[in-house]
């Protein structure tokens, strides 16, 4: 199984900055088959980006996706308080499907 | 608009099994291309992928899982279940029904279509207890 590590575990910002979240996988992903989810405390997870750097719909541009091979990156521009939650990367490269421990964001 | 829906017991003896059904509105379960998912997520934990069920009878399961699991399609009632036998304290968590994002691809080495996910279930927490 490919397993995905992401850092740090906690980042501590305030609003109006910027966050870069990582995700490293196990094994490189064949053409950057990389997804990351924001998840609400008590709700679903939310997809903000696939195929590395394409943004799901609906999401706002302050949110995106860049890296390849084991190498992956969220990036997320002024900060905005519904923003401090916990992101996922999840692989679909290769079976099984895989998820990141999460990074959570905090004040 | 598309809406998932999980429904089960929440509250599971350990070495029972587990059933669970997602009922899915506005959408057909045997539409083209579309992959319908368990994932889990203990408290406080990462997700964990279940498994899928395409229509009209294909299924992919985590080996981690797949000896003890059973995924099926319910298309007079547009539900699908998730069956998880022999369950222990491990298996409390919150369990999410979720469907594939149009942008698959097929992988060569497990013959599968591969997927992130974008449209999920407000998930039912399950807790194995005695």
């Amino acid at each position: 199984d490919i397993v995905l590590t992401q850092s740090p575990g906690t980042l501590s910002l305030s609003p109006g900055e910027g966050a870069t979240l990582s995700c490293r996988a196990s094994q490189s992903l064949s053409i950057n088959y990389l997804a990351w989810y924001q998840q609400r405390p008590g709700q679903a997870p939310r997809l903000l980006i696939y195929d590395a750097s394409n943004r799901a719909t609906g999401i706002p541009d302050r949110f995106s996706g860049s890296g390849s091979g084991t190498d992956f990156t969220l990036t997320i521009t002024r900060l905005e308080p519904e923003d401090f939650v916990v992101y996922f990367c999840q692989q679909y490269g290769s079976s099984p499907l895989t998820f990141g421990g999460g990074t959570r964001i905090e004040i | 608009q598309v809406q998932l829906q999980e429904s089960g017991p929440g509250l599971v003896k350990p070495s029972e099994s587990l059933s669970l059904t997602c009922s899915v509105s506005g959408d057909s379960l045997s539409g083209n291309n579309q992959y319908w998912n368990w994932v889990r997520q203990p408290p406080g934990k990462g997700l964990e992928w279940i498994g899928y069920f395409y229509y009209p009878g294909s299924t992919s399961y985590n080996p981690s899982l797949r000896s003890r699991v059973t995924m099926l399609l319910d298309t007079s009632k547009n539900q699908f279940s998730l069956r998880l036998a022999s369950v222990t304290a491990a298996d409390t968590a919150m369990y999410f029904c979720a469907r594939n994002h149009p942008q698959r691809h097929y992988d060569v080495s497990s013959h599968k279509y591969l997927f992130a996910f974008d449209l999920w279930g407000q998930g039912t927490m399950v807790t194995v207890s005695s």
